[in-house]
């Protein structure tokens, strides 16, 4: 199976930050890569597929980057609804796999 | 409006089984794969199992490969998981999410149902 792996686990920013998550895959996964907002209590929200493509109503502040075994996703300025948790999905092969998210929290 | 709504969650004890249901509408429930994903209180995203539109390919993570078994019914509009021998390790919200694309073998997941939970405990 495909490992997936986020840094940081957590991380505390401002409002107006710009913000990068890493995702690093255990192989090359080409860009088969989505990234998913998830706040409590709520279902995860799709952000980003294919590694840079951005799904219809995300805001342009949101984009990723990538391919092969490492991936980014970045926040230009962060906006306060913007805290949240962050994961990375793998869909090159199966089982799909998801990185162990990263906390948005505010500094 | 494109929706996703499971059922079938609840308290079950170390052993049993249940039925989840995720009901569709909005789309052309059978041109879409379909995946189960679950999130364990307090911890991450784990992808469960996945099935092609047509039912005839189905996909498993290891941890549940030979408990959990995914099907649908395209006339009913209707995707489940069959999850049997729990255990405390199952408790978890279960989602079922739509594939982004029709007619694709590699997807990422657009449409998420509200989850339906699980407590396996005696």
């Amino acid at each position: 199976d495909i490992q997936m792996t986020q840094s940081p686990s957590t991380l505390s920013a401002s409002v107006g930050d710009r913000v990068t998550i890493t995702c690093r895959a255990s192989q090359s996964i080409s860009n088969w890569l989505a990234w998913y907002q998830q706040k409590p209590g709520k279902a995860p929200k799709l952000l980003i597929y294919k590694a840079s493509s951005l799904e219809s109503g995300v805001p342009s502040s949101f984009s990723g980057s990538g391919s092969g075994t490492e991936f980014t996703l970045t926040i230009s300025s962060l906006q306060p609804d913007d805290f949240a948790t962050y994961y990375c999905q793998q869909y090159n092969s199966y089982p799909n796999t998801f990185g162990q998210g990263t906390k948005l929290e505010i500094k | 409006e494109v929706q996703l709504l499971e059922s079938g969650g609840g308290l079950v004890q170390p052993g049993g089984s249940l039925r989840l249901s995720c009901a569709a509408s909005g789309f052309t429930f059978s041109s879409y794969d379909m995946t189960w994903v679950r999130q364990a209180p307090g911890k991450g995203l784990e992808w469960l199992s996945a099935i092609r539109s047509s039912g005839g390919y189905t996909f498993y993570a290891d941890s549940v490969k030979g408990r959990f078994t995914i099907s649908r019914d395209n006339s009913k509009n209707t995707l489940y998981l069959q999850v049997n021998s729990l255990r405390a390790e199952d408790t978890a919200v279960y989602y079922c999410a739509k594939s982004t694309t029709s007619a694709a073998t590699r997807y990422a997941m657009d449409v998420w149902g509200q989850g339906t939970t699980v407590t396996v405990s005696s």
